[in-house]
């Protein structure tokens, strides 16, 4: 496989239910991102890794929960959601670590429907 | 204030006609990035084409092209010869190479191709 992929690409869940979004990117790249897309707004970044480590978290509810165990996966654990929280969560890399202009490559997205 | 303005919320090009998306820019830096990024209905997000605020030629991806006149902020993307394809959202976004863990997106210009 090439490019980033996430899994699963829909879900839908309830309010108490916990799951999670998985991330992998086959770039070889050091940076990951998860960004939160939701109708007619733009997209918002929610959770920056470079070289596994966090670098950024732009005051995100903790009913999310970030990690990122290597450099090629990140996960987003999710749990007690609102229905809010509905969007499409995309994951994205990038090459040499946070820094630097370089370009982020995306993954096509979970759809996520909170009931 | 918004750092990136995409003023049309929508546009219509015939097939084989070129076309043009606005997107101004608010940044302090003197060295920043604009990237194009097209979102089809799958959700994806495509890396389009890329600009250095130092780069002094326009840069151009295939039919892609970008029109870059920084005294006035505004990195418009042209679609030459359009395609069904290429109906799609399309998104402006810029990196601040003091901020470089941001991607700060528009809101969007939705193109519809049609025959």
């Amino acid at each position: 496989e090439t490019g980033v992929t996430q899994t699963p690409r829909h879900l839908v869940m309830g309010m108490t239910n916990k799951k999670s979004l998985k991330c992998e990117q086959h770039l070889g790249h050091n940076a990951m991102y998860w960004y939160k897309q939701s109708a007619k707004k733009p997209l918002e970044l929610m959770f920056v890794y470079s070289l596994e480590e966090r670098v950024e978290n732009n005051s995100v509810p903790s009913r999310f929960s970030p990690e990122c165990p290597n450099s090629s996966h990140l996960f987003l654990h999710l749990h007690t959601l609102q229905p809010e929280d509905s969007a499409l969560y995309l994951c994205a890399s990038s090459p040499g670590g946070a820094g630097g202009l370089e370009t982020q490559y995306f993954g096509p997205g979970t759809r996520l429907l909170v009931l | 204030a918004q750092k990136i303005t995409q003023t049309q919320p929508g546009m219509f090009v015939q097939e084989k006609e070129a076309v043009t998306l606005d997107c101004t820019y608010d940044t302090s830096d003197q060295s920043y990035g604009l990237f194009w990024y097209k979102q089809p209905s799958s959700g994806e997000m495509i890396f389009l084409i890329y600009q250095g605020s130092y780069d002094e030629q326009n840069a151009t991806e295939g039919r892609y092209s970008l029109n870059f006149q920084k005294a006035r902020k505004s990195a418009n993307l042209v679609i030459s010869a359009s395609q069904l394809g290429d109906s799609a959202m399309y998104f402006c976004a810029m990196r601040e190479v003091y901020n470089t863990d941001k991607l700060i997106f528009g809101t969007g210009t939705r193109l519809q191709v049609f025959p």
